[in-house]
């Protein structure tokens, strides 16, 4: 129940295209849904981040679009750029905030120019 | 600030001998975190401290691991002894107790126990 399921485990998009990347999870006690990414030989960093009382959070090319009901939610990526190939992770936590982050098992984005 | 600085960033050891991770938090940071990341398993959260107490060590694979935060601005997690399977990149984060959505990451370090 502490599961963050994430898929695709790799995705290749065009530049310019949309990348869509998808979280599931089971404990309705998550309260914190953020999204990091890392490149290689990086530490993760938060890119965006929602909480389950909205239903979508844009921050320039990158949204977060949350289904509370379908427990879901997932990460567009519009405009792709080369730059923004890198793995993605999606996470929850139930304190709001950074504590006790279960994270996804990363998605693997390549951007083709 | 310098961001969340962990030394060494690699480290090749043989089995059976003791390995010690080292992290220094970003200053004011009331959070600190262990993480692991392996392909298998993704990024696992081994232990965090609050203001230097330890709160949650339920990630923590085995007794040979350990971790200790003697004061606010340096953190060890220590393997004795390592095996071939603690092959990991080890990340430390931190965090404000307030306010605190964001967990800064180190950059890593790279362990292979051969």
């Amino acid at each position: 129940q502490q599961q963050v399921k994430q898929s695709p485990q790799s995705l290749i998009v065009q530049k310019g295209g949309i990348s869509i990347i998808n979280c599931a999870y089971e404990n309705t006690a998550f309260d914190y849904f953020p999204w990091y990414q890392q490149f290689p030989g990086k530490g993760p960093a938060l890119l965006i981040a929602i909480r389950p009382d909205v239903s979508e959070k844009k921050e320039g090319r990158f949204t977060i679009s949350f289904n509370k009901s379908a427990k879901q939610f997932s990460l567009h990526i519009m405009d792709s750029q080369p730059g923004d190939s890198a793995t993605y992770f999606c996470a929850a936590s139930i304190s709001g905030g950074a504590q006790k982050l279960v994270f996804g098992q990363g998605t693997r984005l390549t951007i083709n120019p | 600030d310098a961001g969340v600085i962990q030394s060494p960033r690699h480290e090749v050891t043989e089995m059976g001998q003791e390995v010690t991770l080292r992290c220094k938090p970003i200053s004011g940071h009331d959070y600190l975190f262990w993480y692991r990341q392996t392909m298998m398993r993704g990024l696992e959260l081994l232990i965090y401290f609050n203001n230097n107490v330890p709160i949650d060590d339920s990630g923590m694979p085995e007794d040979r691991f350990s971790a200790k935060m003697p004061n606010a601005s340096f953190s060890t997690l220590k393997i004795q002894p390592s095996e071939p399977r603690d092959s990991a990149v080890y990340f430390c984060a931190s965090s404000f107790l307030f306010g605190g959505t964001e967990a800064f990451f180190g950059q890593g370090t790279r362990l292979t126990v051969v």
